[in-house]
């Protein structure tokens, strides 16, 4: 098994720009997340989902959507990319529909918005 | 929603040395608190979780204890060895409308071993 994948690993984008992040995970897990990490800010959540075709919001959804048409992808597309959005994004699935067990995480994709 | 805080936000002890990282949260009703340990360049791992059920779990050099009155759980790391070096993260899950969904992480502590 591959576990988490996610891809770019590296993206410089411009202001105004839009993009998607991919994350494939291949343990059929129904529950799916994506994470940003800032400096002294730790993980925030940004968007989940709890099936194919089921997501919500997160801490800090605004800027960014999601999809979820399969089990094993779960996008993240910035719309309008901002200097804000410069952070570290990291993709993550577990088992099951909550949280009874370990959160499987992908090496993460760092943005750059200039 | 959930709030949870993390101290000391850098550590550095001797090897050999225990070290002792700190969290705190809100939601009394959340019932699941995962350690993460990440090294650089990579995504976090799990390297313990305890439930609200439970007091105190151990595993090897590594403990967690969970003081639900006070609403604080805490890692503690004996005899360090240099390759724990790394971030560590606390987190926290919160039930919404009854359903777990959403894990709520501390801000992260940068634990260096010193040789």
């Amino acid at each position: 098994n591959a576990g988490v994948t996610q891809t770019p690993k590296f993206q410089v984008l411009k202001t105004g720009q839009s993009m998607t992040l991919q994350c494939a995970q291949d343990m059929n897990h129904e529950y799916m997340s994506w994470y940003r990490q800032d400096p002294g800010m730790g993980l925030r959540l940004i968007h989940y989902s709890v099936g194919a075709g089921i997501t919500d919001q997160g801490e800090v959804p605004n800027g960014y959507n999601v999809s979820r048409s399969t089990t094993e992808d779960f996008p993240l597309r910035l719309l309008s990319a901002a200097p804000s959005q410069t952070s570290v994004y990291f993709c993550a699935s577990t088992e099951g529909g909550g949280y009874t067990g370990e959160l499987f995480f992908g090496e993460g994709s760092r943005l750059t918005v200039l | 929603g959930e709030n949870v805080e993390q101290h000391p936000s850098t550590l550095s002890v001797q090897e050999g040395d225990s070290a002792v990282i700190k969290c705190t949260y809100s939601d009394s009703a959340s019932n699941y608190f995962p350690w993460y340990k990440q090294e650089l360049g990579k995504g976090p791992q799990l390297i313990i979780d305890i439930r609200s059920n439970v007091g105190e779990k151990k595993d090897q050099r590594i403990a967690v204890t969970l003081n639900k009155t006070a609403k604080h759980f805490s890692l503690h790391i004996t005899e360090t060895q240099p390759e724990d070096s790394a971030v560590y993260f606390c987190a926290a899950s919160w039930a919404q409308g009854g359903a777990t969904n959403k894990l709520i992480f501390g801000t992260g502590t940068l634990l260096a071993v010193q040789p």
